[in-house]
């Protein structure tokens, strides 16, 4: 059963506009949620966090949001770049009681058309 | 060089071959990870190095074997893998702290295609 999960396999955004990935978890003892961004042939990179004791945390174009009582977490980008089309990871883990190893999505692959 | 390196890239074996993975890290982190990512599935992770402490997925077959000589060094050895096993093998690193954050930074990763 997956424990975090990326309903969107896949989005396409116009570059300018706002990007939004949606994430969504399951397991309650989750407290630090991740994004990270991989291009083909490459690694993931980390791109952005937050702790369950905030709602919001802001880097640059990147902004992650997260509702605790919805257990759903979203990365905006804006504005979007052509540059930003990669698949997009969320991940979740749990420093106090739950396993400090992230759990991974599936990913989320978005395109941004120039 | 910095960051993580994985050595080879890209990996062609027969079944009945045995070939290693290497993973290197040069970040000063205290542990290590495998993970495999197949097509349309999440990242599943294999093995963790963390302190001295080796933790390993037991759904892992036995043909994946993994090696953790140092803090900065990691390998995965495979042996009479099966075409299944064809994936992208990524190892990762991070710094473990008591009651922190674990933030991984991972290699580019070895294609393997198991013929």
């Amino acid at each position: 059963d997956q424990q975090v999960k990326q309903n969107s396999p896949s989005l396409s955004v116009q570059e300018g506009r706002i990007s939004i990935l949606n994430c969504d978890y399951t397991n309650s003892m989750f407290d630090y949620f991740l994004w990270y961004k991989k291009y083909p042939a490459e690694g993931p990179t980390f791109l952005i966090s937050i702790s369950s004791i905030k709602d919001k945390n802001e880097d640059g174009r990147f902004t992650v949001f997260l509702n605790k009582s919805a257990k759903h977490l979203s990365l905006h980008i804006v504005p979007s770049q052509p540059g930003d089309s990669a698949v997009y990871f969320c991940a979740a883990s749990g420093r106090t009681g739950g396993s400090y190893i992230p759990t991974f999505g599936r990913g989320t692959s978005l395109i941004v058309h120039p | 060089e910095t960051g993580v390196t994985q050595t080879p890239r890209h990996l062609v074996m027969g079944m009945t071959n045995k070939k290693s993975l290497k993973c290197e890290q040069h970040l000063g982190h205290n542990a290590m990870y495998w993970y495999k990512q197949s097509a349309k599935k999440p990242l599943e992770l294999m093995f963790v190095y963390s302190l001295e402490e080796r933790v390993e997925n037991n759904s892992v077959p036995s043909r994946f074997s993994p090696e953790c000589p140092n803090s900065s060094h990691l390998f995965l050895h495979l042996h009479t893998l099966q075409p299944e096993d064809s994936a992208l093998y990524l190892c990762a690193s991070s710094l473990r702290t008591s009651g922190g954050v674990d933030t991984q930074y991972f290699g580019p990763g070895t294609r393997l295609t198991v013929l």
